[in-house]
Protein backbone atom coordinates (compact mmCIF):
# COMPACT_ATOMS: atom_id res chain seq x y z
CA UNK A 1 0.00 0.00 0.00
CA UNK A 2 0.91 3.22 -1.11
CA UNK A 3 2.10 5.86 1.81
CA UNK A 4 0.08 8.24 0.51
CA UNK A 5 -3.30 7.91 -2.56
CA UNK A 6 -4.59 10.09 -4.75
CA UNK A 7 -6.56 9.85 -7.54
CA UNK A 8 -4.62 10.92 -10.90
CA UNK A 9 -8.28 11.58 -12.33
CA UNK A 10 -8.17 13.67 -15.33
CA UNK A 11 -10.88 15.18 -13.95
CA UNK A 12 -12.49 17.86 -16.26
CA UNK A 13 -15.08 20.89 -15.06
CA UNK A 14 -16.50 23.69 -16.19
CA UNK A 15 -15.59 27.36 -15.79
CA UNK A 16 -17.35 28.43 -12.02
CA UNK A 17 -17.54 24.88 -10.68
CA UNK A 18 -16.10 24.33 -7.50
CA UNK A 19 -13.60 21.65 -7.37
CA UNK A 20 -12.54 18.97 -5.08
CA UNK A 21 -9.47 17.42 -4.92
CA UNK A 22 -8.45 14.75 -2.26
CA UNK A 23 -5.51 12.47 -0.91
CA UNK A 24 -5.87 9.99 2.02
CA UNK A 25 -2.31 8.42 3.71
CA UNK A 26 -1.73 5.88 5.86
CA UNK A 27 1.53 7.00 8.14
CA UNK A 28 0.29 8.77 11.28
CA UNK A 29 3.92 10.41 11.29
CA UNK A 30 2.52 12.55 9.05
CA UNK A 31 1.80 16.51 10.66
CA UNK A 32 2.71 18.84 7.87
CA UNK A 33 0.11 19.05 4.36
CA UNK A 34 1.02 20.42 1.31
CA UNK A 35 -0.60 21.24 -1.84
CA UNK A 36 1.61 22.14 -4.58
CA UNK A 37 0.61 23.09 -8.41
CA UNK A 38 2.23 22.04 -11.21
CA UNK A 39 2.07 23.38 -14.99
CA UNK A 40 3.00 21.39 -17.99
CA UNK A 41 7.13 21.53 -18.09
CA UNK A 42 7.21 23.47 -15.25
CA UNK A 43 8.73 22.53 -11.84
CA UNK A 44 5.77 22.41 -8.39
CA UNK A 45 4.62 25.32 -7.29
CA UNK A 46 3.19 25.77 -3.01
CA UNK A 47 -0.17 26.67 -2.72
CA UNK A 48 -0.60 26.01 0.56
CA UNK A 49 0.17 24.14 3.73
CA UNK A 50 -1.43 23.28 6.92
CA UNK A 51 -0.78 21.23 10.54
CA UNK A 52 -3.31 20.72 12.06
CA UNK A 53 -6.86 19.43 11.41
CA UNK A 54 -9.39 21.72 10.40
CA UNK A 55 -9.54 24.11 7.59
CA UNK A 56 -7.51 26.94 6.10
CA UNK A 57 -8.39 29.85 3.35
CA UNK A 58 -5.97 31.65 0.96
CA UNK A 59 -8.55 33.21 -1.60
CA UNK A 60 -10.15 30.73 -3.72
CA UNK A 61 -8.67 27.98 -2.14
CA UNK A 62 -9.64 26.10 1.06
CA UNK A 63 -7.09 23.40 2.53
CA UNK A 64 -8.92 20.53 4.82
CA UNK A 65 -7.27 18.18 6.90
CA UNK A 66 -8.94 15.29 8.93
CA UNK A 67 -6.04 13.66 10.88
CA UNK A 68 -8.47 11.14 12.65
CA UNK A 69 -9.85 10.08 9.09
CA UNK A 70 -5.93 10.62 7.70
CA UNK A 71 -7.49 12.37 4.83
CA UNK A 72 -6.71 15.80 3.04
CA UNK A 73 -8.82 18.33 0.58
CA UNK A 74 -8.47 21.13 -1.23
CA UNK A 75 -11.73 23.04 -2.64
CA UNK A 76 -10.97 25.63 -5.40
CA UNK A 77 -13.23 27.98 -5.67
CA UNK A 78 -15.03 29.62 -8.67
CA UNK A 79 -12.51 27.87 -11.13
CA UNK A 80 -10.72 29.38 -13.86
CA UNK A 81 -9.13 27.91 -16.86
CA UNK A 82 -5.65 28.66 -15.72
CA UNK A 83 -6.48 26.55 -12.78
CA UNK A 84 -5.78 23.75 -15.05
CA UNK A 85 -2.79 21.90 -13.89
CA UNK A 86 -1.78 18.94 -11.85
CA UNK A 87 -2.27 19.24 -8.23
CA UNK A 88 -0.02 17.38 -6.25
CA UNK A 89 -0.62 16.62 -2.33
CA UNK A 90 2.05 16.01 -0.17
CA UNK A 91 3.03 15.07 3.44
CA UNK A 92 6.23 15.52 6.14
CA UNK A 93 6.65 14.15 9.54
CA UNK A 94 7.18 16.42 12.49
CA UNK A 95 10.56 17.87 11.56
CA UNK A 96 9.27 20.83 9.16
CA UNK A 97 11.06 21.94 6.17
CA UNK A 98 14.28 19.46 7.09
CA UNK A 99 12.29 16.58 5.79
CA UNK A 100 11.36 14.61 2.82
CA UNK A 101 7.74 15.15 1.53
CA UNK A 102 5.97 12.51 0.53
CA UNK A 103 4.08 12.96 -2.44
CA UNK A 104 0.51 11.68 -3.87
CA UNK A 105 0.71 11.12 -7.72
CA UNK A 106 -1.17 13.87 -8.73
CA UNK A 107 -4.54 14.73 -10.36
CA UNK A 108 -4.56 16.37 -13.47
CA UNK A 109 -7.19 19.19 -13.58
CA UNK A 110 -8.90 20.71 -17.06
CA UNK A 111 -10.98 23.77 -16.44
CA UNK A 112 -13.36 24.23 -19.29
CA UNK A 113 -14.07 27.53 -20.27
CA UNK B 1 10.44 31.88 -0.67
CA UNK B 2 13.60 31.46 -2.23
CA UNK B 3 14.09 31.20 -6.60
CA UNK B 4 15.91 28.42 -7.49
CA UNK B 5 16.98 27.87 -11.02
CA UNK B 6 17.89 24.68 -12.69
CA UNK B 7 20.54 23.98 -16.22
CA UNK B 8 20.28 22.64 -18.40
CA UNK B 9 15.97 22.83 -18.29
CA UNK B 10 16.44 19.57 -20.54
CA UNK B 11 18.52 17.54 -22.52
CA UNK B 12 18.85 14.17 -24.45
CA UNK B 13 21.43 11.78 -23.69
CA UNK B 14 23.11 8.94 -24.95
CA UNK B 15 22.96 5.36 -23.41
CA UNK B 16 26.14 4.97 -21.14
CA UNK B 17 26.51 8.53 -20.42
CA UNK B 18 26.61 10.99 -17.56
CA UNK B 19 24.86 14.13 -16.58
CA UNK B 20 25.43 16.93 -14.40
CA UNK B 21 22.60 18.93 -13.25
CA UNK B 22 23.07 22.05 -11.21
CA UNK B 23 20.64 23.84 -8.87
CA UNK B 24 21.18 27.38 -7.79
CA UNK B 25 19.05 29.19 -4.85
CA UNK B 26 19.07 33.18 -4.58
CA UNK B 27 19.55 32.62 -0.69
CA UNK B 28 21.68 30.81 1.57
CA UNK B 29 19.64 26.98 2.83
CA UNK B 30 20.41 24.87 4.98
CA UNK B 31 18.82 21.30 3.16
CA UNK B 32 18.59 20.85 -0.65
CA UNK B 33 16.78 17.80 -2.09
CA UNK B 34 16.84 16.13 -5.61
CA UNK B 35 13.56 14.55 -6.58
CA UNK B 36 12.53 12.35 -9.99
CA UNK B 37 9.45 12.54 -11.24
CA UNK B 38 9.23 9.43 -13.84
CA UNK B 39 6.19 10.13 -16.52
CA UNK B 40 2.54 9.12 -14.52
CA UNK B 41 4.24 8.92 -11.23
CA UNK B 42 4.97 11.14 -7.98
CA UNK B 43 8.20 12.64 -7.00
CA UNK B 44 10.55 10.57 -5.61
CA UNK B 45 12.96 12.00 -3.20
CA UNK B 46 16.61 10.55 -4.61
CA UNK B 47 19.30 11.92 -1.73
CA UNK B 48 18.70 15.18 1.09
CA UNK B 49 22.39 17.28 0.84
CA UNK B 50 23.60 19.08 3.19
CA UNK B 51 26.31 21.60 3.10
CA UNK B 52 29.95 20.24 4.43
CA UNK B 53 28.63 16.77 4.30
CA UNK B 54 28.18 13.60 2.53
CA UNK B 55 24.56 13.27 1.17
CA UNK B 56 21.64 10.51 2.75
CA UNK B 57 20.39 8.76 -0.63
CA UNK B 58 16.91 7.09 -0.11
CA UNK B 59 16.73 3.17 -0.71
CA UNK B 60 16.86 2.23 -4.43
CA UNK B 61 19.12 5.03 -4.87
CA UNK B 62 23.03 4.73 -4.75
CA UNK B 63 25.78 7.52 -4.77
CA UNK B 64 27.40 5.43 -7.39
CA UNK B 65 24.99 6.03 -9.84
CA UNK B 66 23.62 9.71 -8.10
CA UNK B 67 26.45 11.55 -7.04
CA UNK B 68 25.78 14.77 -5.14
CA UNK B 69 27.98 17.48 -4.47
CA UNK B 70 27.23 20.65 -2.28
CA UNK B 71 29.98 22.86 -2.47
CA UNK B 72 28.00 25.94 -0.87
CA UNK B 73 24.90 27.13 1.24
CA UNK B 74 23.19 28.34 -2.52
CA UNK B 75 24.55 25.31 -4.79
CA UNK B 76 24.29 21.73 -5.65
CA UNK B 77 24.56 19.50 -8.58
CA UNK B 78 23.43 15.86 -8.51
CA UNK B 79 24.93 13.54 -11.57
CA UNK B 80 23.11 10.70 -13.50
CA UNK B 81 25.73 8.80 -14.09
CA UNK B 82 25.60 5.29 -16.67
CA UNK B 83 22.55 6.70 -18.34
CA UNK B 84 20.07 3.78 -19.37
CA UNK B 85 16.82 5.01 -20.92
CA UNK B 86 15.04 4.03 -17.63
CA UNK B 87 16.34 7.28 -16.28
CA UNK B 88 14.75 8.92 -18.29
CA UNK B 89 12.40 11.59 -16.26
CA UNK B 90 12.31 14.97 -14.82
CA UNK B 91 14.87 15.84 -12.14
CA UNK B 92 14.31 18.63 -9.62
CA UNK B 93 15.95 19.72 -6.71
CA UNK B 94 14.15 21.66 -3.98
CA UNK B 95 15.39 23.70 -0.70
CA UNK B 96 13.57 23.76 2.82
CA UNK B 97 14.18 24.77 6.46
CA UNK B 98 13.35 24.70 9.86
CA UNK B 99 10.89 28.32 9.35
CA UNK B 100 9.91 26.84 6.11
CA UNK B 101 8.64 24.33 3.73
CA UNK B 102 10.09 23.16 0.53
CA UNK B 103 9.91 25.18 -2.61
CA UNK B 104 10.82 23.83 -5.92
CA UNK B 105 12.84 24.49 -9.16
CA UNK B 106 11.60 24.16 -12.34
CA UNK B 107 13.04 20.81 -13.18
CA UNK B 108 15.63 19.41 -15.56
CA UNK B 109 13.70 17.03 -18.16
CA UNK B 110 16.10 13.90 -19.18
CA UNK B 111 15.49 11.75 -22.31
CA UNK B 112 17.82 8.90 -22.61
CA UNK B 113 17.78 7.13 -25.85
Amino acid sequence: QKEVEQDPGPLSVPEGAIVSLNCTYSNSAFQYFMWYRQYSRKGPELLMYTYSSGNKEDGRFTAQVDKSSKYISLFIRDSQPSDSATYLCAMMGSNFGNEKLTFGTGTRLTIIP
Amino acid sequence: SAVISQKPSRDICQRGTSLTIQCQVDSQVTMMFWYRQQPGQSLTLIATANQGSEATYESGFVIDKFPISRPNLTFSTLTVSNMSPEDSSIYLCSVGGRTDTQYFGPGTRLTVL
